[in-house]
């Protein structure tokens, strides 16, 4: 069962430019986790934000996270063609063995 | 893709075949999983292992079988049940259940 759903499915900019994606879940979470997939590879992990946090900085990424409203959004500024990938939230819960993967978002970074 | 490793990268099966995907770590984590992800979606679980000589079926188990009779190793066998295997197939492992997962390269099955 997918707990985690990305929007938009797909994202074209400019190098340079901002990249804003979003992630919305269904049920109380214990953290929630950013992964990116280039083309046939497998993913890594990006960053992960407890529920008890609000906002998460790595290099270029910003991450939020509201769980009034059951939702995270991942930024990447200065994009660069080598951010062009697929990028899925995962949801962890308290007592619960798995991570919940959306669909992804599919970023192209345009040179 | 840290430490985990997965083989073969291509694999091509006949229908009727069983085939075993292999998973190798050596970050000493105690977790790991099997996924499978299709064409333009995400990643669905097979099955979990939290430690040796324990799993447990996941999401969409039905066709698969797994073992976990050491550590590092968690091989993953599609067997001629599995009606629609064509299908990337990604190994993780974590620390424990819940936790951060650390992704192999993936294995890419073509049935013929």
């Amino acid at each position: 069962s997918q707990q985690g759903e990305e929007d938009p499915q797909a994202l074209s900019i400019q190098e340079g430019e901002n990249a804003t994606m979003n992630c919305s879940y269904k049920t109380s979470i214990n953290n929630l986790q950013w992964y990116r997939q280039n083309s046939g590879r497998g993913l890594v992990h990006l960053i992960l934000i407890r529920s008890n946090e609000r906002e998460k900085h790595s290099g270029r990424l910003r991450v939020t996270l509201d769980t009034s409203k059951k939702s995270s959004s991942l930024l990447i500024t200065a994009s660069r063609a080598a951010d062009t990938a697929s990028y899925f939230c995962a949801t962890g819960r308290s007592n619960d063995y798995k991570l919940s993967f959306g669909a992804g978002t599919t970023v192209t970074v345009r040179a | 893709d840290g430490g985990i490793t997965q083989s073969p990268k291509y694999l091509f099966r006949k229908e009727g075949q069983n085939v075993t995907l292999s998973c190798e770590q050596n970050l000493n984590h105690d977790a790991m999983y099997w996924y499978r992800q299709d064409p333009g979606q995400g990643l669905r679980l097979i099955y979990y292992s939290q430690i040796v000589n324990d799993f447990q079926k996941g999401d969409i188990a039905e066709g698969y079988s797994v073992s976990r009779e050491k550590k590092e190793s968690f091989p993953l066998t599609v067997t001629s049940a599995q009606k629609n295997p064509t299908a990337f197939y990604l190994c993780a492992s974590s620390i424990d259940t819940g936790d951060t997962q650390y992704f192999g390269p993936g294995t890419r099955l073509t049935v013929l």
